[in-house]
């Protein structure tokens, strides 16, 4: 089975200070690891995702994670934050689970900026 | 914005009443999935169709169901609604066919259920 865990439910940080949200995962099969970002009273958007080739994936916002298969992790960088950066982050990795996608989600990550 | 839409946006009821919710996929997606989400369970898969037919079965329970129709467009019947119920729930569409765990799946923004 897959799983998602994020490591800390909150993260504050200051304003242009760098960031790392973690992420590990479990899966028995081949993994596509996504990251999407929830802005308040929104949906959730597409930061970035890695399906294979090199491991350091690059996103939209300035955003970028790297894949390490040995720790099982998909952490989440930003070398320098913004007060728009606010937001909740959630991992989540993808599996073909009887012929059909399954996206299973971390609990999140609220992450906030401080002037 | 994604291109998914939802309605309705806000939706108030009581225990034990039926409701409906709706999802428009962008155009040109054939896959439509459901979502809960929680501040005790987070966000959780309920359900998938692909162009009209269920495709996979997440969390979902039996009083909750779910349709696609010819225009693609999907709706979410949630009855005999429980406290426990209040959640958000989430659209989201994509394009590739079932079997491609490497789609990216376009959230809507949501419907917000409050059951009192």
């Amino acid at each position: 089975a897959q799983s998602v865990t994020q490591l800390d439910s909150q993260v504050p940080v200051f304003e242009e200070a760098p960031v790392e949200l973690r992420c590990n995962y479990s899966s028995s099969v081949s993994v596509y690891l996504f990251w999407y970002v929830q802005y308040p009273n929104q949906g959730l958007q597409l930061l970035l995702k890695y399906l294979s080739g090199s491991t350091l994936v690059k996103g939209i916002n300035g955003f970028e994670a790297e894949f390490n298969k040995s720790q099982t992790s998909f952490h989440l960088r930003k070398p320098s934050v913004h007060i728009s950066d606010t937001a909740e982050y959630f991992c989540a990795v993808s599996a073909l689970i009887q012929g059909a996608q399954k996206l299973v989600f971390g609990q999140g990550t609220r992450l906030t900026i401080n002037p | 914005d994604s291109g998914v839409t939802q309605t309705p946006k806000h939706l108030i009821t009581a225990t034990g009443q039926r409701v409906t919710l709706r999802c428009s996929p962008r155009s040109g997606d054939l896959s439509v999935y459901w979502y809960q989400q929680s501040l005790d369970q987070g966000l959780q898969f309920l359900i998938q169709y692909y162009n009209g037919e269920e495709r996979a079965k997440g969390n979902i329970l039996e009083r909750f169901s779910a349709q696609q129709f010819p225009d693609l467009h999907s709706e979410l019947n949630l009855s005999s609604l429980e406290l426990g119920d209040s959640a958000l729930y989430f659209c989201a569409s994509g394009r590739g066919a079932p079997g491609t765990p490497s789609e990216t799946q376009y959230f809507g923004p949501g419907t917000r259920l409050l059951v009192l």
